[in-house]
């Protein structure tokens, strides 16, 4: 199947710095990639869908001047926290759909990045 | 709005038991569904997806179903072991990609 990774895998930062999370399609390419937020014991929240060459779409009540979502190539797309703040602690996980031959439009995830904010 | 349901909210069997994990959805109107698997602190691993045209999927000890008409698809686990414990996510797609959430069912199997 296809991979999606994450880095950094955690990241612990001060309040007030901006902090930036990759995701990339290692094996195929993504003109399209997803942002979740997941909070402890709760499901995923879908935050914003991330395009390959324009704006990202975010979805409503996600502030897109504090997270700031970059679709630079076919392999890649980076969220950038802004101005961390405690309550942007979280667990943030990327997706990106892959048609193989058995399954169209299978989303396949990243191992998600821990983010702690002091 | 589609929203997707998961019940129960928590089980804890002893090891061994087959077990049913239920999802339900509100809109009929999906592209395809996904049952996915959580570790804790980890990411999502993807464990079977029907396509909106499909009735079931298997995979080893794992038989997903799906029923548009109801709106509900349930997860079966047969002989369920220690190394099944987790949450299990009920996920549909309805189409542009987007993908839609359950809260979640957290499995606790008991040796």
């Amino acid at each position: 199947g296809a991979v999606v990774s994450q880095h950094p895998s955690w990241v612990i930062c001060k309040s007030g710095t901006s902090v930036k999370i990759e995701c990339r399609s290692l094996d195929f390419q993504a003109t399209t990639m997803f942002w979740y937020r997941q909070f402890p014991k709760q499901s995923l929240m879908l935050m914003a869908t991330s395009n390959e060459g324009s704006k990202a779409t975010y979805e409503q009540g996600v502030e897109k001047d504090k997270f700031l979502i970059n679709h630079a190539s076919l392999t890649l797309s980076t969220l950038t926290v802004t101005s961390a703040h405690p309550e942007d602690s979280s667990f943030y996980i990327c997706s990106a759909p892959f048609a193989s031959a058995s399954s169209y439009n299978e989303q396949f995830f990243g191992p998600g990045t821990r983010l702690t904010v002091l | 709005k589609q929203e997707v349901t998961q019940i129960p909210a928590a089980l804890s069997v002893p090891e061994g038991e087959n077990l049913v994990l239920n999802c339900s959805f509100t809109d009929s109107a999906i592209y395809n569904l996904q049952w996915f698997r959580q570790d804790p602190g980890k990411g999502l691993t993807s464990l079977l997806l029907i396509q909106s045209s499909q009735r079931e999927q298997t995979s080893g000890r794992l038989n997903a179903s799906l029923d548009k008409s109801s709106g509900r698809s349930t997860l079966y686990i047969a002989a369920s072991q220690p190394g099944d414990s987790a949450t299990y996510l009920c996920a549909l797609n309805t189409g542009g990609f987007k993908t839609i959430f359950g809260a979640g069912t957290r499995l606790f199997v008991k040796a």
